[in-house]
């Protein structure tokens, strides 16, 4: 049950397009479109932006789009904005474990 | 109004034992998985147990035989049964909701309730 891996942290610029991924294995990201991504602020509860790879909530800027390709997934965001400042987190099913998460990546608006 | 609001967290020594309970509201509760996913400081999320709406359950590798998930359909409630508490416990704990079309994407969120494992 080992983490998905992500990058620590990324960075962009107001306007600018920024994507984070999510690598896994065979028995996770590879092995179903069941990824999710959250958005959580400091101190915030987390928020969901994506699921099952590319799907948004209602509500959720189509400004955020996700994508997979064999073992990793990713979440784009464009336009990026200020308020898009966060912590994300993806997640993926894996079969007897329902959910793992990855190790999250910290977005920097410069 | 959408809801879940978590309660029993609190300081608890080693080896100890923690019930905790999660209200729902303002959805269909009957028709979700329900997770409890915690968060140390400053950590990552850690996906702990689901329960899914015929009652079958699932846990993590390190909570398994000292957790307990729970749901109560009379009540809109879900619980967790902690025992064997270790210092590697200690964390927010939250309550989650999935519909099982959204594959464990958990749409909804309590605020958390603090689980302290110390001597």
């Amino acid at each position: 049950q080992s983490a998905l891996t992500q990058p620590r942290s990324v960075s962009g610029s107001p306007g600018q397009s920024v994507t984070i991924s999510c690598t896994g294995t065979s028995s996770d990201v590879g092995a179903y479109n069941y990824v999710s991504w959250y958005q959580q602020h400091s101190g915030k509860v987390p928020k969901l932006m994506i699921y099952d790879v590319s799907k948004r909530p209602s509500g959720v800027p189509d400004r955020f789009s996700g994508s997979k390709s064999g073992y990793t997934a990713s979440l784009t965001i464009s336009g990026l904005q200020a308020e898009d400042e966060a912590d994300y987190y993806c997640s993926s099913h894996a079969g007897l474990t329902p959910v793992i998460f990855g190790g999250g990546t910290k977005l920097t608006v410069l | 109004e959408v809801q879940l609001v978590e309660s029993g967290g609190g300081l608890v020594q080693p080896g100890g034992s923690l019930r905790l309970s999660c209200a729902a509201s303002g959805f269909s509760f009957s028709s979700y998985d329900m997770h409890w996913v915690r968060q140390a400081a400053g950590k990552n999320l850690e996906w702990v147990s689901v329960i899914d709406p015929r009652g079958d359950t699932f846990y993590r590798d390190s909570v398994k035989g000292r957790f307990a998930i729970s749901r109560e359909s009379a009540t809109n409630s879900l619980f967790l049964q902690m025992t064997g508490l270790r210092s590697e416990d200690t964390a927010v704990y939250y309550c989650t909701a999935s519909l099982p079309a959204s594959h464990y994407g958990m749409d909804v969120w309590g605020q958390g309730t603090t689980v302290t494992v110390s001597s």
